[in-house]
């Protein structure tokens, strides 16, 4: 299995309700990130954990806030957001948390809408 | 820091024409990556190819081929024979043993048939 897999593929939410972003790697990957991705811009990194850990949060706003249960998934909750928002949310994996031997897996990304 | 700049924002070919996407990055490490991914409509980040600062070497893959030039902090990417399938946003991104990706803004190249 080398793939990233995101669930849901989309989603749209109001700004009172709370949902969940899930991510599952079973690549053997011990490191995962969560990346922001706005219309015609590059990837923005939000968050990475490295061994179950979070190791960076790029001063993300706390109406995210990721969880790493186990080394093969990455949820990230969301609760009360902005219309602002509104981006593709891209997962990915690598082996470690460089990242720089074999690059990163990227899942297919859940692009969320907020109303 | 490190820095990615790609200077065309989009380009359009017919398609069997050939296609080169430019890359400049900036880094003072001596030890880096240099890495091509591929994003088509659908969203996911395609990984294309990987380079260290020690390698040189021009790569080919089929109708893909990579410039790398430390001379000219240059990492450009050739589609010869382009095809429609290949429409798609492509970033070039940089990464230092220890820190995360730095992306360039893409170049979203379209292929018209």
């Amino acid at each position: 299995d080398t793939e990233v897999t995101q669930t849901p593929k989309h989603l749209v939410m109001g700004m009172t309700n709370k949902k969940s972003l899930k991510c599952e790697q079973h690549m053997g990957h011990r490191a995962m990130y969560w990346y922001k991705q706005k219309a015609k811009k590059p990837p923005e990194l939000m968050f990475v954990y490295s061994y179950e850990k979070l190791s960076i949060n790029e001063s993300v706003p706390s109406r995210f806030s990721p969880e790493c249960p186990n080394s093969s998934l990455l949820n990230l909750h969301l609760h009360a957001l902005q219309p602002e928002d509104s981006a593709l949310y891209l997962c990915a994996s690598s082996q470690d948390s460089t990242g720089v031997n074999y690059g990163y897996t990227f899942g297919s990304g859940t692009r969320l809408t907020v109303v | 820091a490190q820095k990615v700049t790609q200077a065309q924002t989009e380009i359009s070919v017919v398609e069997k024409e050939d296609v080169t996407l430019d890359c400049v990055y900036e880094t003072r490490d001596t030890t880096y990556y240099l890495f091509w991914y591929k994003q088509p409509p659908s969203g996911e980040l395609v990984f294309l190819i990987r380079r260290n600062s020690f390698d040189e070497q021009n790569e080919i893959s089929g109708r893909y081929s990579w410039n790398f030039q430390k001379s000219t902090s240059s990492f450009n990417f050739t589609i010869t024979a382009s095809q429609v399938v290949d429409s798609a946003v492509y970033f070039c991104a940089l990464s230092v043993y220890g820190q995360n990706f730095v992306f360039g803004p893409g170049t979203r190249l379209s292929v018209l048939p």
